[in-house]
């Protein structure tokens, strides 16, 4: 099984600060299935990113995704009021899929 | 719109059984692979079970393997999770997911998610 692992595990910057978090592979995964979401209090996850660096529908583009093999990293060029959330990537191998624990990016 | 609406949680004893259903809409449901992912209180994301488009190719962590089946009735628009011998572990939220497309091995629609609790 690959095991995701995400830092930092939080990140504390203000409104329109650059927000970079990685998402580290055990095992080298295939870009085409490498996703990122974010995750708001109470609410579902919401799809950002596929394919390691294609936004999906609705995305604004301060949100970018790039990596290959074993590093990923989703960066938000400037941070806005709605983009303090928990994020979370996700890969499939093997007829598994998993996802890293997340980054939680706060409000400094 | 495309819409997913979860729906079966509740509370349950240690050894108990819960279904949960999802009821789609707004998609041709039979051509996408579908997905049940859950939340432990204040923890994070983890994948539970997929499914293909037809039904015929199922999936499974290893956490609930043998205990879970997932399964689907595209003539209802319908998914299923069939979960037994529940665990205090497998108390979360649990989500229904749409993949992108037949197998693209990642979740585009979410639905809000039920609760189910574990209890003794």
């Amino acid at each position: 099984e690959i095991v995701l692992t995400q830092s930092p595990g939080t990140l504390s910057l203000s409104p329109g600060e650059r927000a970079t978090l990685s998402c580290r592979a055990s095992q080298s995964v295939s870009s085409s299935y490498l996703a990122w979401y974010q995750q708001k209090p109470g609410q579902a996850p919401r799809l950002l990113i596929y394919g390691a660096s294609s936004r999906a529908t609705g995305i604004p583009d301060r949100f970018s995704g790039s990596g290959s093999g074993t590093d990923f990293t989703l960066t938000i060029s400037r941070l806005e009021p709605e983009d303090f959330a928990v994020y979370y990537c996700q890969q499939y191998g093997s007829s598994l899929w998993t996802f890293g624990q997340g980054t939680q990016v706060e409000i400094k | 719109e495309v819409q997913l609406l979860e729906s079966g949680g509740g509370l349950v004893q240690p050894g108990g059984s819960l279904r949960l259903s999802c009821a789609a809409s707004g998609f041709t449901f039979s051509s996408y692979a579908m997905t049940w992912v859950r939340q432990a209180p204040g923890k994070g994301l983890e994948w539970v079970s997929a499914i293909s488009g037809s039904g015929g190719s199922t999936y499974y962590a290893d956490s609930v393997k043998g205990r879970f089946t997932i399964s689907r009735d595209n003539s209802k628009n319908t998914l299923f999770l069939q979960m037994n011998s529940l665990r205090a572990e497998d108390t979360a939220v649990y989500y229904c997911a749409k993949d992108a497309g037949w197998w693209s091995y990642y979740m585009d629609v979410w639905g809000k998610g039920t609760t189910v609790t574990v209890f003794s």
